[in-house]
């Protein structure tokens, strides 16, 4: 079946650092990719998609490149902010006609001033 | 604006008690998801419907059920066979399978 592995955290960052959470994913087919964020307290909300090979997804600084060839979704951005402090969830759906997302397991991110 | 709305955002059981959360969207999303969340833990799928009266288990649909009788609105009953139930729920919906989902602010059940 599908699967999405994205790196353990918590990450802990100096303000003003880049930011790579790796993203890696297995499915049939060709899914569209998402990255979602989760505040204290709250629902997901949407970041960045890409839909097919190549596309790369941008929002807020945060950027992302589907790599068919090697099965990632990298979120990155150049200077977190301490309010960048949040649970980030790599996500894929429409594998083989399902409508089932998949997520990964979520990447805590810690920003200190 | 466009939107999920859940309630309670908090709800507490008791011993042998049936609690219902609400989950409402007006979207016009066919597609809606259940998820439970434990702490630090990822989304698990209790619940989905493709379209109106039509709803599928998820990964964890024991001790809950659902109904789908219209297009808005999704409510998830926990009955009291979920001997576990104290997490947070999240409700979602989305247009077709490869657009993203829409999540609402959940609803913390707790046991008293």
């Amino acid at each position: 079946g599908d699967s999405v592995t994205q790196m353990e955290g918590p990450v802990t960052l100096s303000e003003e650092a880049f930011l790579t959470i790796n993203c890696t994913y297995t499915a049939t087919g060709y899914p569209s990719l998402f990255w979602y964020v989760q505040y204290p307290g709250e629902g997901l909300q949407l970041l960045l998609k890409a839909t097919k090979a190549d596309d790369k997804g941008s929002n807020k600084g945060f950027e992302a490149t589907y790599r068919k060839e090697t099965t990632s979704f990298h979120l990155e951005k150049g200077s977190v902010q301490v309010s960048d402090s949040a649970v980030y969830f790599c996500a894929l759906s429409g594998s083989g006609g399902s409508y089932i997302p998949t997520f990964g397991r979520g990447t805590s991110l810690i920003v200190h001033p | 604006d466009g939107g999920i709305t859940q309630s309670p955002k908090y709800l507490f059981r008791k011993e042998g008690q049936n609690v219902t959360l609400s989950c409402e969207q007006n979207l016009n999303h066919d597609a809606m998801y259940w998820y439970r969340q434990d702490p630090g833990q990822g989304l698990r799928l209790i619940y989905y419907s493709q379209i109106v009266n039509d709803f599928q288990k998820g990964d964890i649909a024991e001790g809950y059920s659902v109904s789908r009788e219209k297009k808005e609105s999704f409510p998830l009953t926990v009955t009291s066979a979920q001997k576990n139930p104290t997490a947070f729920y999240l409700c979602a919906s989305s247009i077709d399978k490869n657009q993203p989902q829409h999540f609402g602010d959940g609803t913390r059940l707790s046991i008293l």
